[in-house]
């Protein structure tokens, strides 16, 4: 199965900032997905893009996607303390029978917002 | 309602002890998944149904059974476990199961399950 690796692993940056996290993975997508995950809760969807967009955006998301280099990143601007959360990418992949889809998420990124 | 509700919150099993993890969404989604995610590593997908039929199962172990008795709930039927099986498990739904625009997958909290 496809697998998105995200970098950096860790991120600190202080509030007001703009941050940066990119994604790569391995095999073709239909779309790829970047979700939001506060320590030990459930992951938020946070914006989708297709395999056919370049670029889509989102209030303070900017995602871009590169399917020559099979790499996507994620720009948070204007970072607030309330974004500190890892974040991760997916890429989906469709089971054998057609029926349903998988998400494979990435290793996620840890971002901290210092206040 | 936008939600997935997971029960319960916290779950801790003996090896020979048989529990059950329970999900329920009445967002009329047709397509449930549960995920394994250990500490600082992503989600890992087990298994997913789409119209009540178990589409995928990514080869997870005898010892978790899913259930899905209708649209509406999940559930994870856990026996025999191992303690390396403790975790969190977090349930999702989708509208159904062909992911795209308008289709995204929404989260509950999890489950944390410790296994001794």
């Amino acid at each position: 199965s496809q697998q998105g690796e995200e970098d950096p692993q860790a991120l600190s940056i202080q509030e007001g900032e703009n941050a940066t996290m990119n994604c790569s993975y391995k095999t073709s997508i239909n779309n790829l997905q970047w979700y939001r995950q506060n320590s030990g809760r459930g992951l938020v969807h946070l914006i989708l893009i297709r395999s056919n967009e370049r670029e889509k955006h989102s209030g303070r998301l900017r995602v871009t996607l590169d399917t020559s280099k099979k790499s996507s990143s994620l720009l948070i601007t204007a970072s607030r303390a309330a974004d500190t959360a890892s974040y991760f990418c997916a890429t989906d992949y469709r089971d054998s029978g057609g029926g349903a889809d998988g998400l494979t998420f990435g290793k996620g990124t840890h971002l901290i917002i210092q206040p | 309602d936008t939600e997935v509700t997971q029960t319960p919150k916290h779950l801790v099993m003996g090896m020979t002890n048989k529990k059950s993890l329970k999900c329920e969404q009445h967002m009329g989604h047709r397509a449930m998944y549960w995920y394994k995610q250990k500490a600082k590593k992503p989600p890992e997908l087990m298994f997913v149904y789409s119209y009540e039929k178990l589409s995928i199962n990514e080869s997870v172990p005898s010892r978790f059974s899913p259930e899905c008795p209708n649209s509406s709930l999940l559930n994870l039927h856990l026996h025999a476990l191992q303690p390396e099986d403790s975790a969190l498990y977090l349930c999702a739904s989708s509208q159904d199961g062909l992911l795209g625009p308008g289709n995204t997958i929404y989260f509950g909290e999890g489950s944390w399950l410790t296994v001794v």
